[in-house]
């Protein structure tokens, strides 16, 4: 979408590495979150972050961290990477307005072999 | 803490014929309710959300979901399917006013017979 890119759109990596996904932004939104999708489970929310250097944890956050240090980018990271982790990523970007209007990304698809 | 509850994870129609996709959701507070489409290999799209107002809420691609309180329900419905909406069908919820993120139910696939 507008607005919204993650890097990369694939990877393959092993277990045991740590691998870091990216979520750029455009629009000076406050609010950023991190989901996975997998079959039967819809979108799990990993961690969110409410503002530069402020982020809270989702329903399925271990194994994973993040970090914000600008408004723009939020970094998901995986320390060391299991199979479990093969999974599709989604960012998401909101507004703080009362018009509650949420902006998805186009999706990380991760394998972990 | 807020669920949703999306019933029937594959739904098949004939082209033509009405589109019914179900979602309950559970929340102690007045919710703001969300249908999101997604089609292979894509991100999510917005359909429609209710926030506030008119229970029934008409959004894009001729779709149209209900509010309704009493039953906590936010069904989707099309008079008339056609090949294109095709796709997995997402419906989430928000009230947690802290940290402003979503819960969606676990999708349903719309296939959509000729």
């Amino acid at each position: 979408d507008a607005g919204i890119t993650q890097s990369p759109r694939h990877k393959v990596t092993e277990t045991g590495t740590p691998v870091t996904l990216r979520c750029h932004q455009t629009e000076n939104h406050r609010y950023m979150y991190w989901y996975r999708q997998d079959p039967g489970h819809g979108l799990r929310l990993i961690h969110y972050s409410y503002g530069v250097k402020d982020t809270d944890k989702g329903e399925v956050s271990d194994g994973y961290s993040v970090s914000r240090s600008k408004t723009e980018d939020f970094l998901l990271t995986l320390e060391s990477a299991t199979s479990s982790q093969t999974s599709v990523y989604f960012c998401a970007i909101s507004d703080s307005g009362q018009g509650v209007s949420y902006t998805f990304g186009s999706g990380t698809r991760l394998t972990v072999v | 803490a807020q669920s949703v509850t999306q019933l029937g994870s594959h739904v098949s129609v004939s082209e033509g014929a009405l589109v019914l996709l179900r979602c309950n959701y559970s929340s102690s507070v007045p919710p703001y309710l969300f249908w999101y489409v997604q089609y292979p290999n894509q991100g999510l799209q917005l359909l429609l959300k209710y926030t506030t107002g008119a229970t029934l809420v008409k959004g894009i691609n001729g779709f149209e979901a209900e509010f309704k309180k009493s039953e906590t329900s936010f069904h989707l419905t099309k008079p008339s399917a056609h090949m294109s909406d095709a796709a997995e069908y997402f419906c989430a919820v928000k009230v947690d006013t802290g940290r402003r993120a979503l819960t969606f139910g676990s999708g349903t696939r719309l296939q959509v017979q000729p």
